[in-house]
C-alpha cells in the first residue's frame, strides 16, 4: 500500500518570504500526484497535478510553483509568500481510482 | 468548476445517537464518489469509492448510499461514538477526466459527545 510523507506539519512565515514543501510516496511507482488547498472556509481544491517526472499542470493562476524532481517527489515552491497563500496543503497520489493522501502542512503567512 | 455541496456543515450528536449527512454532486458524467474520514493532523482516510447507481457501501457502523441519477450520497453513522468525531468529506470525480482529479465539498464536521 502506498504511504506519503508530507512536511512539516505547520509552518509560520512573513509575507515575502520564499516556500518549500516537500511529499514523497513509497509504495508505488510513477504515481499521479496532486497538491490540494483548503483555505479558510472552502473545500480543497485542486493546484497542480503531474503524471510523471518532470510533468507539470496548474489548475488555477497563483503565486505559487510545483516541482517533479524524481518519480516519488513533488515539491511546491514559491519565491515570495502572499497572505493569501495561508491555508492547509495536502499532497496525494493516485492509484486507480484510489487515492492515498499526505497529512498536510497548515501554512499561516503574517 | 463542479460544485460539490455537503450539509450540514457541522453536527454536534450525543454518543449512541445515529447520524446521517448529505453530499450532491453534478448529475452528468459521473465517475465516481468517494467518501473520507478526516481527522486533525492526520491524512484524509478513504471510507468507500462508489462508482454505480444505487451503490451502498458498508464498513462497520458507517454506510453510504449513492444515487448518481438525482446526483447525492448520504452517509449514514449508527450508534455514534466520541471516535467518530471528525470531518467527513465527499469528492465527485466525473467521466472523461484523464487527471482523475477530485472536486471536494467542504465537509461535515462531526462531533459525538460522550
Amino acid at each position: 500500500s502506498q504511504t506519503i510523507h508530507q512536511w512539516p506539519a505547520t509552518l509560520v512565515q512573513p509575507v515575502g518570504s520564499p516556500l518549500s514543501l516537500e511529499c514523497t510516496v513509497e509504495g508505488t511507482s510513477n504515481p499521479n500526484l496532486y497538491w490540494y488547498r483548503q483555505a479558510a472556509g472552502r473545500g480543497l481544491q485542486l493546484l497542480f497535478y503531474s503524471v510523471g517526472i518532470g510533468q507539470i499542470s496548474s489548475e488555477v493562476p497563483q503565486n505559487l510553483s510545483a516541482s517533479r524532481p524524481q518519480d516519488r517527489q513533488f515539491i511546491l515552491s514559491s519565491k515570495k509568500l502572499l497572505l493569501s497563500d495561508s491555508g492547509f496543503y495536502l499532497c496525494a497520489s493516485r492509484a486507480g481510482i484510489g487515492y492515498t493522501f499526505g497529512s498536510g502542512t497548515r501554512l499561516t503567512v503574517v | 468548476i463542479l460544485n460539490v455541496e455537503q450539509s450540514p456543515q457541522s453536527l454536534h450528536v450525543q454518543e449512541g445517537d445515529s447520524t446521517n449527512f448529505t453530499c450532491s454532486f453534478p448529475s452528468s458524467n459521473f465517475y465516481a464518489l468517494h467518501w473520507y474520514r478526516w481527522e486533525t493532523a492526520k491524512s484524509p482516510e478513504a471510507l468507500f469509492v462508489m462508482t454505480l447507481n444505487g451503490d451502498e457501501k458498508k464498513k462497520g457502523r458507517i454506510s453510504a448510499t449513492l444515487n448518481t441519477k438525482e446526483g447525492y450520497s448520504y452517509l449514514y453513522i449508527k450508534g455514534s461514538q466520541p471516535e467518530d468525531s471528525a470531518t467527513y468529506l465527499c469528492a465527485f470525480m466525473n467521466r472523461g477526466s484523464t487527471l482523475g482529479r477530485l472536486y471536494f465539498g467542504r465537509g461535515t464536521q462531526l462531533t459525538v459527545w460522550p
